[in-house]
């Protein structure tokens, strides 16, 4: 596609809940990455994808955190037992390679409630 | 400390002036620098990326890099209330194999007409 595209971009769900945010990248890009955006902070790594496989998830908060690229294009973001601590906006990019810069998409703000 | 610092502002520039952002980094390994625009409600977007040690221009924008210092900067020229936003800096290392990008939390940027 042209873009990075992100579903849904509002998510409001029950504290315990699972959750389930898409990425779709850009056509082509191999490089995939997750980041957490909280309210006057700057984007926070949590998982970097190199094709179909997780590179460094050194940035997940916690075993509750899992995300998969199985075809090394879409990737989903997976949360469990979701807490309020967890809402945020999730941002997906990808980039062509791994030292250019990104594109983002528009985010999914997960509020836990 | 930080990886990425920058002052959170708000930066208050009158329309037609030039503004300028700075932002410091700590790990002397960072290869790749970056900046990115965000609006209110919206997601990053890549504006400048930098390498080398001087001076890059783009338009009315200027990124300047000082590795010695461990100092990035963003000249924005001829400043436009549309160019009010929120400045992301970001720096890249190189680590497992790959550029992991810290951002910093951003300066915010108000062009007054």
């Amino acid at each position: 596609g042209a873009g990075v595209s992100q579903t849904p971009s509002n998510k409001v769900t029950e504290k315990g809940k699972y959750v389930e945010l898409r990425c779709d990248p850009i056509s082509g890009h191999t490089a995939l990455y997750w980041y957490r955006q909280s309210l006057g902070q700057g984007p926070e790594f949590l998982i970097y994808f190199q094709g179909t496989g997780a590179a460094d998830d050194s940035g997940l908060p916690n075993d509750r955190f899992f995300a998969v690229r199985p075809e090394g294009s879409v990737s989903t973001l997976k949360i469990q037992r979701t807490e309020r601590g967890d809402s945020a906006v999730y941002l997906c990019a990808s980039s062509l390679q791994d030292n250019y810069g990104y594109t983002f998409g528009s985010g999914t703000r997960l509020t836990v409630v | 400390q930080k990886e990425v610092e920058q002052n959170s502002g708000p930066l208050s520039v009158p329309e037609g002036a030039i503004a300028s952002l700075n932002c410091t980094y700590s790990d002397r390994g960072s290869q790749s620098f970056f900046w990115y625009r965000q609006y209110s409600g919206k997601s990053p977007e890549l504006i400048m990326s930098i390498y080398s040690n001087g001076d890059k221009e783009d338009g009315r924008f200027t990124a300047q890099l000082n590795k010695a210092s461990q100092y990035v900067s963003l000249l924005i020229r001829d400043s436009q209330p549309s160019d009010s936003a929120t400045y992301l800096c970001a720096a890249g290392v190189y680590s497992g194999g790959y550029q992991k990008v810290t951002f910093g939390t951003g300066t915010k940027l108000q062009v007054i007409p």
